[in-house]
């Protein structure tokens, strides 16, 4: 099982939207609606943001919004504030019990 | 408001067994709409995926740690543990446990995460 595919490193400024792709392959992100997303900021737990592709927990803004494509997954922030800056983690089930994570991207609010 | 607290030596020795525990309180490790899982996070990297256990008893590990790893629940104490053996210095991490949803597979809630370091 491979690690999904993120950018590195994305940045913005503040109002301006900014969009994180996850790419993983038909066994996984394509197979199931079951890709969820985190944000960690430095030296912190990773905190849940996104849930089975777009729901968002209690809570966390809607600025915070999910989709997915074929075997793509994206984390999309509007209106960026300054307290967006932070790692963000995919994650996607990848069937018989599997998990598989993204290697990160570093967002950065100009 | 569950809470999970990891425990556990913070340095091991090349080729040892790293062994850890989460303790849940507010919630119950015999749940069965939640697995509990470990997670790591090497030094500037990304998360990896470790396993998790569901039920008590059904396990699930990341293909590339399975022959190395075991989770299992003690429900008297409301713990579980994790155990990767033959441990190098590719295992020194931040090492996280967490609740898994069953079903909707997401990590809600997650330990404040403890450094291990494998060194001589």
């Amino acid at each position: 099982q491979s690690a999904l595919t993120q950018t590195a490193s994305v940045s913005g400024s503040p109002g301006q939207s900014i969009t994180i792709s996850c790419t993983g392959t038909s066994s996984d992100v394509g197979s199931y609606y079951l890709v969820s997303w985190y944000q960690q900021h430095p030296g912190k737990a990773p905190k849940l943001i996104i849930y089975e592709v777009s729901k968002r927990p209690s809570g966390v803004p809607d600025r915070f919004s999910g989709s997915k494509s074929g075997n793509t997954a994206a984390l999309t922030i509007s209106g960026l504030q300054a307290e967006d800056e932070a790692d963000y983690h995919c994650c996607s089930y990848a069937g018989s019990g599997i998990l598989v994570f993204g290697g990160g991207t570093k967002l950065t609010v100009l | 408001q569950l809470q999970l607290q990891e425990s556990g030596p913070g340095l091991v020795k090349p080729s040892e067994t790293l062994s850890l525990t989460c303790t849940v309180s507010g919630g119950s490790t015999s749940s069965r709409s939640f697995y509990w899982g470990w997670i790591r996070q090497p030094p500037g990297k990304g998360l990896e995926w470790i396993g998790g256990i569901f039920d008590s008893e059904s396990t699930y590990y990341s293909p590339s740690l399975k022959s190395r790893v075991t989770i299992f629940v003690d429900t008297s104490k409301n713990q579980f543990s994790l155990k990767l053996t033959s441990v190098t210095a590719a295992d020194t991490a931040v090492y996280y446990c967490a609740r898994r949803h069953y079903g909707a597979d997401y990590f809600d809630y997650w330990g404040q995460g403890t450094l291990v370091t494998v060194s001589s």
